[in-house]
């Protein structure tokens, strides 16, 4: 069981460059989630979705978009990088049980800076 | 709006001196209330989680956290910090019934030897 990987670990974009941040799971959970990690702001929801099929806004959605592709991965796209985007990127998933709520478990995060 | 307050930003103790980490949340419904650890150069792990029962809740590494209700309050305590406590410890607030965790800002603990 590999957990929450994430794809890449690091990466330097220009202003203006594209990228796809991927992330898995193995867990056969429901929910996942992005969120940024920014120093003296904690950790904050970008975008999140519940099953496979469906996405919302977090917190902090702008210059992101996302795609559940399957149930096991969720990737979130910068179409248009700016250097407000320099960040530490987490991915997490959960069994995703409203009923009772479950633990979120995080991958290892990918430390983008863009120039 | 829901909110989470963690006033000691950054903490510094020596070895086996006793820790308390603040954590107040703003919301006046039933919630789920947890500590996440960070170590230098890893991933969020789950410190410990209280759903309801005993407002004491007893984490992994012998960390305890205190439900105090009418003071919103979720204080993360250990009553020894080792070395290897050092890391930042993050407390996350969720609705009863949904599961989107609003983190605080973040302590940072540094234990000297």
């Amino acid at each position: 069981n590999a957990g929450v990987t994430q794809t890449p670990k690091f990466q330097v974009l220009k202003t203006g460059q594209s990228m796809t941040l991927q992330c898995a799971q193995d867990m056969n959970h429901n929910s996942m989630y992005w969120y940024r990690q920014d120093p003296g702001m904690g950790l904050r929801l970008i975008y999140y979705s519940a099953s496979e099929g469906t996405t919302d806004k977090g917190e902090v959605p702008n210059g992101y978009n996302v795609s559940r592709l399957n149930k096991r991965e969720f990737s979130l796209r910068l179409e248009s990088a700016a250097p407000s985007q320099t960040s530490v990127y987490f991915c997490a998933s959960s069994v995703g049980d409203r009923k009772n709520y479950n633990e979120q478990f995080f991958g290892p995060g990918t430390r983008l800076t863009v120039l | 709006a829901q909110s989470v307050s963690q006033h000691n930003h950054h903490v510094i103790l020596s070895e086996a001196a006793s820790l308390e980490l603040g954590c107040n949340y703003s919301y006046g419904g039933t919630v789920n209330l947890f500590w996440y650890v960070q170590y230098p150069g890893q991933h969020l792990q789950l410190l410990l989680k209280y759903f309801s029962g005993d407002p004491l809740v007893k984490g992994i590494k012998g960390f305890e956290a205190e439900f105090i209700k009418s003071k919103f309050s979720f204080n993360l305590r250990k009553p020894s910090v080792q070395w290897s406590d050092t890391a930042e410890y993050f407390c996350a607030v969720t609705l009863r019934g949904t599961d989107k965790l609003i983190f605080g800002t973040g302590t940072r603990l540094q234990v000297f030897p």
